[in-house]
């Protein structure tokens, strides 16, 4: 059964679009929620989050989680040509660490 | 520069034929993982290790072996690898698990069984 599912699977849009992708999951002792980004080599990490209700932010990028309904949005504004990567969601509970499939972003310029 | 070193880059190989790729990280990481990411599937993870002689098995196990005999080092090996497991591997370390210690990941290894 899918513990981690990400929305859309796959996003084009035009530079200076604002985008958001989904992660919803259904784990028990959820721990933490992990997005990272992926472009031709290893994912890199953007953020972790724990609480809900608190947003990360890094530059054009920002993250909330809601423990409530069980999901977390990635949100880019003004996106670039370098924002076009593989965006993965990962689901830490007890001691396992569950990744989505990614949701695969194309921005054209 | 802290790294995770993944070798080799590229790999193909027939089927049956032993082979091992190696992962090894400089930054003192407890926790490291193989994980191997197919189209649509995401990352799944074969086995982990919390530390030094601690392995254990992941979601997709089979066919594979792996060992921890030193702290920064943790092959993966296929003892007869199957056109099934040609796929794109990664391995990762964490400093603790990865509770509060995000994943660094190597550049992985594309593998292709014939």
């Amino acid at each position: 059964e899918d513990k981690v599912v990400q929305s859309p699977l796959s996003l084009v849009v035009h530079e200076g679009d604002t985008v958001t992708l989904n992660c919803s999951y259904e784990v028990t002792n959820f721990r933490s929620l992990l997005w990272y980004k992926q472009e031709k080599k290893a994912p890199t990490f953007l953020f972790m989050l724990t609480s809900s209700g608190i947003e990360k932010k890094s530059g054009r990028l920002s993250s909330i989680l809601d423990k409530k309904e069980l999901f977390s949005i990635l949100n880019i504004t003004a996106t670039q040509t370098g924002d076009s990567a593989i965006y993965l969601c990962a689901v830490e509970y007890g001691n396992k660490l569950v990744f989505g499939a990614g949701t695969i972003l194309r921005v054209k310029s | 520069e802290a790294q995770v070193t993944q070798n080799p880059r590229y790999l193909i190989t027939v089927t049956g034929k032993k082979l091992t790729v190696t992962c090894s990280q400089n930054m003192n990481h407890e926790y490291m993982s193989w994980y191997r990411q197919d189209p649509g599937l995401g990352l799944r993870q074969i086995y982990y290790s919390m530390n030094v002689e601690v392995t254990d098995k992941g979601d997709v196990p089979e066919g594979y072996k792996v060992s921890r005999k030193e702290k920064r080092n943790f092959p993966l090996i296929l003892e007869s690898p199957s056109p099934n497991q040609t796929s794109l591997y990664f391995c990762a370390s964490s400093l603790q698990g990865y509770y509060n210690s995000p994943l660094h990941f190597g550049n992985g290894t594309r593998l292709t069984v014939t």
